[in-house]
This record gives C-alpha cells, structure tokens and sequence, in this order.
C-alpha cells in the first residue's frame, strides 16, 4: 500500500519559534496533499489542502500566515507553524491521495506531536 | 455544523463479539465514504470504504453497511479481537470537491479478553 511519512514525529519549540514539519510520499506522486491537527481525544480537522505547484486552500479559521504551506514538489508538503504559541500544541497529521487509484483513497502520515513551551 | 455524526462515544465488547458503530450524514453530495483505525499517537489507516452504488462491503472481520435513503452507514467488526481496540473514525468526502474528508466523532473501542 501508498505510504505517507512525517518528519519529525514529536518536536518540542519555544513560544515564539517557528518550526517545519515535512510530509512525504514514498512510493508514489500525490498532486494533492491535505494536512489536519487533531486535539487529545478529539477527531481530526482539516486545515488545508495542499496542491503541488501552487497555493494551499485553507480551511475557514485557520491562518494561513500563521500555518505556511509549502508543496514543491510531487513527493513533499512542509508546515510550518510560525510564532508558535502554547494553543498550537496538537498533534498534526497529513495525508496524500494517489492519483493512480480511484482518487478517493487518502493515505495518512504517522503524525507529528507538537509542544509548544 | 457538523455534517458527520457518529455513535457511540465509545463501546466495550467482549473477545469474540461484534462491535458496530453508526454514523450519519447530512450532505447528499458525498460519495465516498471511508472508515479509518487509529492507534494512540499514530496517523490513521483505512480499514475499508464504501461508495453509495452499494449497500455492503466486506473485507475480512470488517463490514460497512450503507443505506442511502436513511443517509446512514455503519461498520460492523465480527469476532472482536483486544487487538481490535482503538478508535475509530467514520469519514464522508466528494470527488469533485477535491476529496476533502470530513471526519466523524470518533469512537473508542476496548474489547476486553
């Protein structure tokens, strides 16, 4: 099956610090890439869509300077999280889908666990 | 407005058992329907999906059931293993609205040994 990577997979900031998390699929293209944060014991929310090659579509409450989506090529998203705060402290996950499948399927990364000191 | 609905909250059910969890949609556009397992501290992974041109799927213990008409779809897990424990969510998207998922609640599994 397509696999998704996350790196890294926990990462302890500061407040006021910014910090990248990268997304990668291994063994296929994702044109389309969406990244989510989910809350302890809550489900996950959609905060963009990722598009290769153009400007992330985020969702409606979420900053979009505040959470800077990159995806530059057809194997890699990177968020990063600027002047994080206390508040961003979640656990973030991405997802790719597979052009090469029914466009459907949604392959999710390991997640990355964010504290913010 | 929360367009996915899941129940329960969480369930309990015996080695051996079936555990069955319902969700509910309002958006008569989604045409994909998705159940995911999660493990604490890990990405979600597909289990099995449905689209609404059929009302049954299985795929070895794990069956979703899907009733267009009731704007319901459930998922059925026969002969519960302690391994089966984890939550569960139940998800709906739209192709042409570039698939973007929206998740139910969540529901959290233990089956006891």
């Amino acid at each position: 099956g397509a696999v998704v990577s996350q790196h890294p997979s926990w990462v302890i900031c500061k407040s006021g610090t910014s910090v990248k998390i990268e997304c990668r699929s291994l063994d296929f293209q994702a044109t389309t890439m969406f990244w989510y944060r989910q809350f302890p014991k809550q489900s996950l929310m959609l905060m963009a869509t990722s598009n290769e090659g153009s400007k992330a579509t985020y969702e409606q409450g979420v900053e979009k300077d505040k959470f800077l989506i990159n995806h530059a090529s057809l194997t890699l998203s990177t968020l990063t999280v600027t002047s994080a705060h206390p508040e961003d402290s979640s656990f973030y996950i991405c997802s790719a889908r597979d052009p090469a499948t029914s466009g459907y399927e949604q392959y999710f990364g390991p997640g990355t666990r964010l504290t913010v000191t | 407005q929360q367009q996915v609905k899941q129940s329960p909250q969480s369930l309990i059910v015996q080695k051996g058992g079936i555990s069955i969890i319902n969700c509910a949609y309002e958006n008569t556009a989604f045409d994909y329907f998705p159940w995911y397992q999660q493990f604490p501290g890990k990405g979600p992974a597909l289990l099995i999906a449905i689209r609404p041109d059929v009302s049954e799927k299985k795929e070895g213990r794990f069956t979703i059931s899907f009733n267009k008409s009731a704007k319901q779809f459930s998922l059925h897990i026969m002969d519960s293993q302690p391994g089966d424990s984890a939550t569960y969510f139940c998800a709906a998207s739209t192709l042409a609205a570039g698939n973007k998922l929206t998740f139910g609640g969540g529901t959290r599994v233990l089956v006891k040994p």
